[in-house]
Parts: C-alpha cells; sequence; structure tokens
C-alpha cells in the first residue's frame, strides 16, 4: 500500500528558529494535507494542498506540494513555545478516499 | 460549534472485558472515519463510513473490533475481548464528502487494557 515517509522524526530548535520538514511517497498523491497534534488532543488540520507546486500559507506555516506530487514541505518560520507538538503529514492518492499519514515530525522547543 | 465527540475520554480495563468507544460527529457530516494511534505504528484508520454505511473496514485488527453506525449522529467501535495491545488512543473523525481536507479529528479516547 501506499506509504509516507515524514522526516525529520523529531527535532529540538531554540524559540526563533525556522523549522523545515518533509514527507516523501513512492507514488502521486492529488492532495497533501498537514496537521497539528497537541498532546491529549486530535489532530488539527494546518493547511490543505491541492495541486503540484502550490505554496499556501497559514500565518507563520507555508507547505509546498512538490512538482512530482510525491513530497510536501512545511516550514515555521520563528518558532514560539505554542509550536510544540506533533506535526503529521497526509496525503489522498489518486482515486482514493483513505488519508495516508506519515510517522509525524515531533517538534521540542527551547526556550 | 461542536466539534466531534468522543466519549469517554480515558477508559481502563482489564484484559477480557467488552470495551465501547463512542462518537458523535459533527452535525452534517456525511463520512466518519475510526483511527488508532500508538507510538510504533502511527495513526492507522480502522473503518470508514459513508451515509451510515461501512464502506471500508480493511484496517480493521481482528474479528475482536467492531464497529456500527446506527444513525448519522452516533457510531461505536467496540472490541471484545480486549487484550492489552489493544491499549492506544483511538479517534474518531468526520468529514462532509470524502476529501480529506474536511476531515476533523474528535479528542480521542485513551485506552489502557491491563
Amino acid at each position: 500500500g501506499q506509504q509516507l515517509n515524514q522526516s525529520p522524526q523529531s527535532m529540538f530548535i531554540q524559540e526563533g528558529e525556522d523549522v523545515s520538514m518533509n514527507c516523501t511517497s513512492s507514488s502521486i498523491f492529488n492532495t497533501w494535507l498537514w496537521y497539528k497534534q497537541d498532546p491529549g488532543e486530535g489532530p488539527v488540520l494546518l493547511i490543505a494542498l491541492y495541486k503540484a507546486g502550490e505554496l499556501t500559507s497559514n500565518g507563520r506555516l507555508t507547505a509546498q506540494f512538490g512538482i512530482t506530487r510525491k513530497d510536501s514541505f512545511l516550514n515555521i518560520s520563528a518558532s514560539i513555545p505554542s509550536d510544540v507538538g506533533i506535526y503529521f503529514c497526509a496525503g489522498l492518492g489518486q482515486g482514493a478516499q483513505k488519508l495516508v499519514f506519515g510517522q509525524g515530525t515531533r517538534l521540542t522547543i527551547n526556550p | 460549534d461542536a466539534g466531534v465527540i468522543q466519549s469517554p475520554r480515558h477508559e481502563v480495563t482489564e484484559m477480557g472485558q467488552e470495551v465501547t468507544l463512542r462518537c458523535k460527529p459533527i452535525s452534517g457530516h456525511d463520512y466518519l472515519f475510526w483511527y488508532r494511534q500508538t507510538m510504533m505504528r502511527g495513526l492507522e484508520l480502522l473503518i470508514y463510513f459513508n451515509n451510515n454505511v461501512p464502506i471500508d473496514d480493511s484496517g480493521m485488527p481482528e474479528d475482536r473490533f467492531s464497529a456500527k453506525m446506527p444513525n448519522a449522529s452516533f457510531s461505536t467501535l467496540k472490541i471484545q475481548p480486549s487484550e492489552p495491545r489493544d491499549s492506544a488512543v483511538y479517534f474518531c473523525a468526520s468529514s462532509l464528502g470524502s476529501r480529506g481536507e474536511t476531515q476533523y479529528f474528535g479528542p480521542g479516547t485513551r485506552l489502557l487494557v491491563l
């Protein structure tokens, strides 16, 4: 089945630093999604991408749909303490109705 | 607006007992998804419904797991008998249409089977 490789698995950064994470797939996806999960809560949708090459921002977050349609990137600028959590990528393949999730990137911020 | 509601939020039970997890989707949503999250396997889709009908249950681990959706506003996930390896966080999500971008997650039920 389809799988997503998300990296890095964890990040330890200083407050104010920029963050980059990515997801890659061996197959083509038509939709890429980025979620954030806070401790004890369910994932919350941050950004949705629908077209190859698309670049979308949500505040300090920017995500891109790779032109090969097999990867996506999420950047967080000027990190703040509330950015701490686990970030998941998810993809929807051609003709699929089920999301495939990456393993998550755990972000820790040192004040 | 009330989001997806799940109950209980926490459940501790003993091996062999029946466990029932409940979900109320967002009103008007026609898709409902049950996920399981563990450290080892991440987020796994167990089953999903469209208009109360199960569409794909290929993610259900084994016959001990069953899910129902008797109406548009309620779904259950039952484990009988429960085993320690079922310990996980179980999420319910709902969406309007099958496009993943509209999928909203509940807060989850944290299950511990002793």
